[in-house]
């Protein structure tokens, strides 16, 4: 069974920072690209960003390029968001997501499959 | 940045009724369209992907269609466990972007 568990998030100021994590088990987790996914309080989901399986390449959202960073350690199946200069608008619960590849006629769709329960990050004074 | 419009925001609706929940993207995605289901307190859960191709596990009454800029969710017939919100999501082009979401209520 696939799981993935977050951990990392609390209260934090404006302009500091956080390091979340995920710890993923039931699966190849170096085979997967994997994402975060984050949701504003009674809020819809946005794409924050992802990496792919050997870590070789990263994507972000505009609006936290420059200020959070994407890593994994494949050897202990552990997926990292460093935040950095948080500011009030990142406040958030942050999903861990696995991201699966549909192949079909007109390509690879990819899609989140798994999700973690995830972990709330509130930035405040 | 493409944008993902749903339609409606949200709906009453009776068990056993038939729902179809409306997704239109900004531009032409093909079929790189995903529906998510997320029950209160919650995480996000896959229903379909590609635009039609059901999750393993996922109920048969749940069914996508659509490509280029129009998809559609239905549920042939609502059962007390799919009172939740729904959302769709491009994965066309980075940024990957999700529909603002669509609560579905009970009667």
């Amino acid at each position: 069974e696939v799981q993935l568990l977050e951990s990392g998030g609390g209260l934090v100021q404006p302009g500091g920072s956080l390091r979340l994590s995920c710890a993923a088990s039931g699966f190849s987790f170096s085979s997967f690209v994997m994402s975060w996914v984050r949701q504003a309080p009674g809020k819809g989901l946005e794409w924050v960003s992802h990496i792919t399986p050997t870590g070789g390449s990263t994507y972000y959202l505009d609006s936290v390029k420059g200020r959070f960073t994407i890593s994994r350690d494949n050897s202990k199946n552990t997926l990292h968001l460093q935040m950095n200069s948080l500011r009030a608008d990142d406040t958030a619960l942050y999903y861990c997501a696995r991201v699966d590849l549909l192949v079909v006629v007109a390509g690879k769709v990819p899609d989140f499959d798994s999700w973690g329960q995830g972990t709330l990050v509130t930035v405040s004074s | 940045d493409i944008q993902m419009t749903q339609s409606p925001s949200s709906l009453s609706a009776s068990v056993g009724d038939r729902v179809t929940i409306t997704c239109r993207a900004s531009q032409n995605i093909r079929t790189y369209l995903n529906w998510y289901q997320q029950r209160p307190g919650k995480a996000p859960k896959l229903l379909i992907s590609a635009a039609s191709s059901l999750q393993g596990g996922v109920p048969s009454r749940f069914s996508g269609s659509g490509s280029g800029t129009e998809f559609t969710l239905t549920i042939s017939s609502l059962q007390p466990e799919d009172f939740a919100t729904y959302f769709c999501q491009q994965s066309y082009t980075l940024p990957w972007t999700f529909g603002q979401g669509t609560q579905v209520e009970i009667k």
